[in-house]
């Protein structure tokens, strides 16, 4: 068992370069959530996904793309990236309605020049 | 509990003692309370939850306090360890609103002396 897995665990890229940040979770749950850190920061909701099939914005979607492929994955694309999304990124599962508990990922710590 | 700029918060405790870490929360209307703890280097990790019309909840060694008074949440941490060292971050939840999502305060580091 897993848990939550999220690659890569850690990327720099140039200013522009797109990529994608993928996470799984083998726990059978129907949410899972994006988060970034920055530092000296609490964890900001970018994107979730309550169930299979559906995708909602969170507090600072802006720059970002997800996709739901599967109950299991959840995946977050930078298009165009840039220096102010330089931060350490979280998925996380669980914590559906009536659940509190979000288990989450190791984080990807990604730098933009 | 709330931090300054970069800068967090930090309480150093001798271990054995008692920690005490304190958060403002800004919604009065949520619905639950939920406290995280992080290890350096690791994803935030669940603690304890505490629900609006409570007041206090009592884990293994950690008690919550409510005081929706003054809108304020503690996480006391009984015999403090080495392992407790991490930052702490209080989350609070709406299911009224914005799908019920965690909102995360700015976190409390919490350095434990040996």
């Amino acid at each position: 068992n897993a848990g939550v897995t999220q690659t890569p665990k850690f990327q720099v890229l140039k200013t522009g370069q797109s990529m994608t940040l993928q996470c799984a979770q083998d726990m059978n749950h129907n949410s899972m959530y994006w988060y970034r850190q920055d530092p000296g920061m609490g964890l900001r909701l970018i994107y979730y996904s309550a169930s299979e099939g559906t995708t909602d914005k969170g507090e600072v979607p802006n720059g970002y793309n997800v996709s739901r492929l599967n109950k299991r994955e959840f995946s977050l694309r930078l298009e165009s990236a840039a220096p102010s999304q330089t931060s350490v990124y979280f998925c996380a599962s669980g914590g559906g309605f009536g659940d509190n508990e979000q288990f989450f990922g190791p984080g990807t710590r990604l730098t933009v020049l | 509990g709330e931090s300054v700029g970069l800068h967090l918060p930090t309480l150093s405790v001798q271990e054995g003692d008692n920690s005490i870490i304190n958060c403002a929360y800004s919604n009065s209307a949520s619905d639950y309370f939920i406290w995280y703890k992080q290890e350096s280097g690791k994803g935030p990790q669940f603690i304890i939850d505490i629900r609006s019309n409570m007041d206090k909840r009592q884990g293994q060694r950690v008690t919550v306090l409510l005081n929706k008074t003054v809108k304020h949440l503690s996480l006391q941490i009984a015999a403090t360890q080495p392992g407790d060292s991490a930052v702490y971050f209080c989350a609070e939840r709406n299911y009224g609103g914005s799908q019920g999502n965690l909102i995360f305060g700015k976190g409390t580091k919490l350095s434990v002396k040996p």
